[in-house]
């Protein structure tokens, strides 16, 4: 079955530092994958998306890479803040369905 | 624009007891899912519906759970009888029909609670 791993250990970094957020996978080809935040006692807010076909995709402070030979995507926030602190979950997309993982909590501290 | 809505915001029964969630997805969204969401998990896929056809019911429990979709808007999602083991969140969402996308709008969940 298919199995997704995000760092099950919070995140912890200073403010203004790069956040790197990890996001693996097994026996699952994604047509594409989606990041989303979740603050507590919210639902998840869809943040980016990158196909199979892409590698790099940025918005604003974000970036998202996609290793299909990996099978690894890598989720960044540069210039980090309090703000980004949340729990950052990957979700993995096809055939009209979307698998998503436990989630990455991060903390930045001021 | 409006976003998903949902209700109650929480719930707390006794096992046994029957339970219903509502949610009003954004005007103009064929598809709403019901999620459910254990403590330090993820949203696991109860169902799909496209307008009001459920397409993916797969991971629903039929014994216990039912869900209905009335005019391909707003859709109800009922436990019968609840068990200790259905706490959790109830998370509705919502997309649009994009060819190779599946970005979905959630709303804030309902938090239950079985005693």
């Amino acid at each position: 079955s298919q199995k997704i791993e995000q760092n099950s250990e919070a995140l912890n970094i200073q403010e203004g530092k790069t956040a790197t957020l990890t996001c693996n996978y097994t026996n699952y080809s994604p047509a594409y994958l989606q990041w989303y935040r979740q603050d507590p006692g919210r639902g998840p807010v869809f943040l980016l998306l990158i196909r199979e076909n892409e590698k790099e995709k940025r918005k604003e402070r974000l970036k998202v890479t996609f290793d299909t030979t990996l099978k690894q995507s890598l989720f960044h926030i540069t210039a980090s803040q309090p703000a980004d602190s949340a729990t950052y979950l990957c979700a993995l997309g096809g055939y009209n369905k979307l698998i998503f993982g436990a989630g990455t909590r991060l903390a930045v501290h001021p | 624009e409006a976003g998903v809505v949902q209700s109650p915001r929480y719930k707390i029964i006794e096992k046994k007891q029957p339970v219903a969630f509502w949610c009003n997805p954004i005007s103009g969204h064929n598809t709403l899912y019901w999620y459910r969401q254990n403590l330090g998990q993820g949203p696991e896929l109860l169902i799909r519906y496209e307008n009001e056809e459920a397409v993916d019911d797969s991971q629903l429990p039929k014994d216990r759970f039912s869900a209905e979709r009335l005019k391909g808007v707003d859709s109800t999602l009922k436990i019968q009888p609840a068990e200790l083991g259905d706490s959790a969140v109830y998370l509705c969402a919502s997309s649009l029909e994009e060819r190779g996308t599946d970005t979905q709008y959630f709303g804030p969940g309902t938090r239950l609670t079985v005693l």
